[in-house]
């Protein structure tokens, strides 16, 4: 039982590529949701899904967009990086509409 | 929305005793609260939540006390241990609207 996973665990970026955070769960959650954290601050909700299909802004969503098309898989896609997104990036699921199992990030670094 | 805060950044105990680290949180309205453990390169997890009509809850080795009146909150660790030595952060929010704290660093000294 894997859980969570995130890929990839590490990237660096140039302002301006884009590219996409892959979440995938095994436990069969409905909810899922990504957060990013940044130093001396708590977590942040970047965007959440309750379910298949559908997706909802959280905290901080500008400069992010994210998709569910699989109940199992959460994507995060950055369209044009900025220094700014330099962050680490946690992906959670949850049965309850409460974070729960999350995955080990993936840090991210934009240039 | 909630806003929580820890009030102590680091929290250095002697292997044996217990622990207690705390959070303050500003939304009274708030229905669920979560701690939660973080170690070095790895993501939260998960260690014991606690709805706003309780007062305490208890785990393994773990409690939760729940104080409304000043919205505070606590953590308590029984024999704390060289592997407690994490970060630890509350949340506090409603479902799929939690706000999270930065984190007490609990040091476990032998």
């Amino acid at each position: 039982n894997a859980g969570v996973t995130q890929t990839p665990k590490f990237r660096v970026l140039k302002t301006g590529q884009s590219m996409t955070l892959l979440c995938a769960q095994d436990m069969n959650h409905e909810y899922m949701y990504w957060y990013r954290q940044d130093p001396g601050m708590g977590l942040r909700l970047i965007h959440y899904s309750v379910g298949e299909g559908t997706t909802a802004k959280g905290e901080v969503p500008d400069g992010y967009n994210v998709s569910r098309l699989k109940k199992q898989n959460f994507l995060l896609g950055l369209e044009s990086a900025a220094p700014s997104q330099t962050s680490v990036y946690f992906c959670a699921s949850s049965y309850s509409g409460l974070p729960q199992h999350f995955g080990d990030g993936t840090r991210l670094s934009i240039l | 929305g909630e806003s929580v805060g820890l009030h102590l950044p680091t929290l250095s105990v002697q292997e044996g005793d217990n622990s207690i680290i705390n959070c303050a949180y500003s939304n009274s309205a708030s229905d669920y609260f979560i701690w939660y453990k973080q170690e070095s390169g790895k993501g939260p997890q998960f260690i014991i939540d606690i709805r706003s009509n309780m007062d305490k809850r208890q785990g393994q080795r773990v409690t939760v006390l729940l104080n409304k009146t000043v919205k505070h909150l606590s953590l308590q660790i029984a024999a704390t241990q060289p592997g407690d030595s994490a970060v630890y952060f509350c949340a506090g929010g409603d479902n799929n609207d939690m706000r999270f704290g930065a984190g007490t660093r609990l040091t476990v000294k032998p």
